[in-house]
């Protein structure tokens, strides 16, 4: 199915530890994002790729870093885990800035 | 202070009933308005996009609408169903390139439907 996927679903990772979060989308969108959602909150956008070969930040981009590997693909790295990274991951592309997004089903970390 | 405000922020109603949801956004100057429907555990669908010349915008039993001199926005569900339980999220596209890639996202209001 067309979309976007993101690995993995699930993580616990202890105060300290680095991890990547993968995402990859199958529709040839020129842009992509990543998002973190917190209880009461709206989503915020951490990162963002508008096109191959370019990362912008977004509203909270501290702790992150990314990487867009080709058109298809677009991670997130957490360098050294802290617990107010605890939060739901997501990821998403789009055609264009102003054209619809489509969301991957996030990933949910805890850091203890 | 978040530029997009939803309310309520929870309700309940039963199977079979209509329901509006409200959002305010102050985002200016405005490009386009989306809603949203999140799942439990899964991430958003969009819903309907309206830019600040449509003011209303049909999916299905869904009906939003936008009065863009106001700033606001609702979206009506009818004769809910009980696969409409989820958070409906309202989001809000500045113009410019400042704006660029950020949206604004209201918080969400969580609909339950009962039997």
């Amino acid at each position: 199915n067309a979309g976007v996927t993101q690995t993995p679903k699930f993580q616990v990772l202890k105060t300290g530890q680095s991890m990547t979060l993968q995402c990859a989308q199958d529709m040839n969108h020129n842009s992509m994002y990543w998002y973190r959602q917190d209880p009461g909150m709206g989503l915020r956008l951490i990162y963002y790729s508008a096109s191959e070969g370019t990362t912008d930040k977004g509203e909270v981009p501290n702790g992150y870093n990314v990487s867009r590997l080709n058109k298809r693909e677009f991670s997130l790295r957490l360098e050294s885990a802290a617990p107010s990274q605890t939060s739901v991951y997501f990821c998403a592309s789009s055609q264009t800035d102003t054209s619809g997004y489509t969301f991957g089903s996030g990933t949910r970390l805890t850091v203890v | 202070k978040n530029q997009v405000e939803q309310s309520p922020q929870s309700l309940i109603i039963l199977e079979g009933k209509n329901c509006t949801l409200q959002c305010n956004y102050t985002v200016s100057p405005f490009s386009n308005l989306r809603w949203y429907k999140q799942d439990t555990g899964r991430g958003p669908v969009s819903l309907t996009i309206m830019t600040f010349s449509e003011n209303t915008k049909s999916n299905g039993r869904y009906t939003a609408t936008l009065d863009a001199d106001t700033k606001q926005s609702s979206l009506h569900i009818t004769a809910s169903q009980l696969s409409d339980s989820a958070s409906y999220i309202c989001v809000v596209s500045g113009r410019g390139t400042d704006s660029w890639g950020k949206l604004q996202f209201g918080a969400g209001t969580q609909v339950v439907v009962t039997p």
